[in-house]
């Protein structure tokens, strides 16, 4: 939607193994952000990047890389992924100055 | 700190009758408040958002949100539910000094019957 873009929609991966989950978007939004959506938490910020090369952690960061070499890509790597870590992950992104977020469709992450 | 409570995980109208979501807030500053959707498997749309000025919002689908400052709340409200309607939404919020980082509450499913 609004022109962000996640790959895979589905990934099944094993304990232990590196995952990374990408994002483009097509619209040049500053920020971008990834959470994470589990049963009973509603969305939880991992991380978020207010411009290329400019990243913060959130609520969640613990286990996740990030990487915003180019403003239009903002991919989230599992380094060791872990059960716990079996979820529905988001990218979204805003245009600088703005206020709401525009969502990409998920990508429904089992580790196994 | 923010925090979003959505005090209810689950909302059933029947169809034509009116809907209230509900939510609350914490925050620090003046608070910028959203709404979403979220149907199932889909990403979250954006519905509204209140950022200054008239306390009653407007936004698609024929949905409003009223913000009451002294109850930090921003109820989520339609005249005339649809079946249609049905989906998970999400109440969210941020600072206007805290840059792009909104906190969402749990989420509220609603349920519109025939």
């Amino acid at each position: 939607d609004a022109g962000i873009t996640q790959s895979p929609r589905y990934k099944i991966t094993e304990t232990g193994r590196q995952v990374t989950l990408m994002c483009h978007q097509t619209w040049s939004h500053s920020y971008m952000f990834w959470y994470r959506q589990d049963l009973g938490h509603g969305l939880r910020l991992i991380y978020y990047s207010a411009a290329a090369d400019i990243t913060d952690k959130g609520e969640v960061p613990d286990g996740y890389v990030v990487s915003r070499s180019k403003t239009e890509n903002f991919p989230l790597t599992l380094e060791s992924a872990t059960r716990s870590q079996t979820s529905v992950y988001f990218c979204a992104g805003s245009p600088r100055n703005a206020t709401e977020a525009f969502f990409g469709q998920g990508t429904r992450l089992t580790v196994v | 700190a923010q925090s979003v409570a959505q005090p209810e995980d689950q909302v059933n109208v029947a169809e034509g009758n009116p809907l209230t979501v509900k939510c609350t807030y914490s925050v620090s500053g003046n608070p910028y408040l959203f709404w979403y959707v979220q149907y199932p498997n889909r990403g979250l749309q954006f519905l509204l958002k209140y950022i200054t000025g008239d306390n009653l919002v407007k936004g698609s689908y024929g949905f409003e949100a009223e913000f009451n400052k002294s109850q930090t709340s921003f109820h989520l409200k339609k005249p005339s539910a649809l079946v249609s309607d049905s989906a998970l939404y999400f109440c969210a919020v941020r600072g206007n000094t805290n840059a792009g980082k909104s906190t969402f509450g749990d989420g509220t499913t609603l349920t519109v019957k025939p």
